[in-house]
């Protein structure tokens, strides 16, 4: 059966830090990856997408980035983290043409202080 | 481009009531629909989808969603809450009928509670 690892849980960050946020999938092959982000009040929102290892695409400019070294891998990475990066990110795959259905992740709640 | 409305961002039922919670769509395509739900601590989990066939669905716990295209409306509705249905609720629409992508737009979610 397919699995989703996201970890850490939990984060506490500094301002200015670096974060590193990894996500594995288990029991497929070539899946569509994608993080996404939930800020505190607000909805969920896609950060980034992938359809094969080392296709990103961003859908939204900001002080993120992801990367995909391996086929079930996706890594969300900042070089130096805002206030406005604290949020509950999640970790999601997809089979193509699942017509949507993904599966999430536990998430990370990522505090920035 | 596709987008998704949630009315209400905090609904309060009493147990034993019906749950009803709005999602209105805009979609250019046909669009594919979709509920999930984020218990506390935890990941988002599919309740229920529509991908074109029956237009009333039903999902997981009791949960079900009628697509109603001339009102542009997937709302969700449980005939009886139960306590363990205090979550947050997301709708969402994939921006990629028919695609590979499959990314999926979220509406900005209605947290249920349930008094006893």
């Amino acid at each position: 059966s397919q699995t989703i690892h996201q970890w850490p849980a939990t984060l506490v960050q500094p301002v200015g830090s670096p974060l590193s946020l990894e996500c594995t999938v288990e029991g497929t092959s070539n899946p569509n990856l994608y993080w996404y982000r939930q800020a505190a009040g607000r909805g969920l929102q896609l950060l980034f997408y992938s359809v094969g290892i080392g296709q990103i695409s961003s859908e939204v400019p900001q002080n993120l980035s992801a990367s995909r070294p391996q086929d079930r891998q996706f890594i969300l990475s900042s070089k130096k983290l805002l206030l406005s990066d604290s949020g509950f990110y999640l970790c999601a795959w997809s089979v193509g043409g699942s017509a949507g259905r993904g599966f999430f992740g536990s998430g990370t709640q990522l505090s920035v202080l | 481009a596709q987008s998704v409305t949630q009315l209400g961002s905090h609904v309060s039922v009493s147990e034993g009531a019906l749950v009803l919670l709005r999602c209105n769509y805009s979609s250019s395509v046909p669009p594919y629909l979709f509920w999930y739900v984020q218990y506390p601590n935890q990941g988002l989990q599919l309740l229920l989808k529509y991908t074109s066939a029956a237009t009333l669905v039903k999902g997981i716990n009791g949960f079900e969603a009628e697509f109603k295209k001339s009102e542009t409306s997937f709302h969700l509705t449980k005939p009886s809450a139960h306590m363990s249905d205090a979550a947050e609720y997301f709708c969402a629409v994939s921006t990629n009928y028919g695609g590979a992508t499959n990314k999926l737009i979220f509406g900005t979610g209605t947290l249920l509670a349930v008094q006893p």
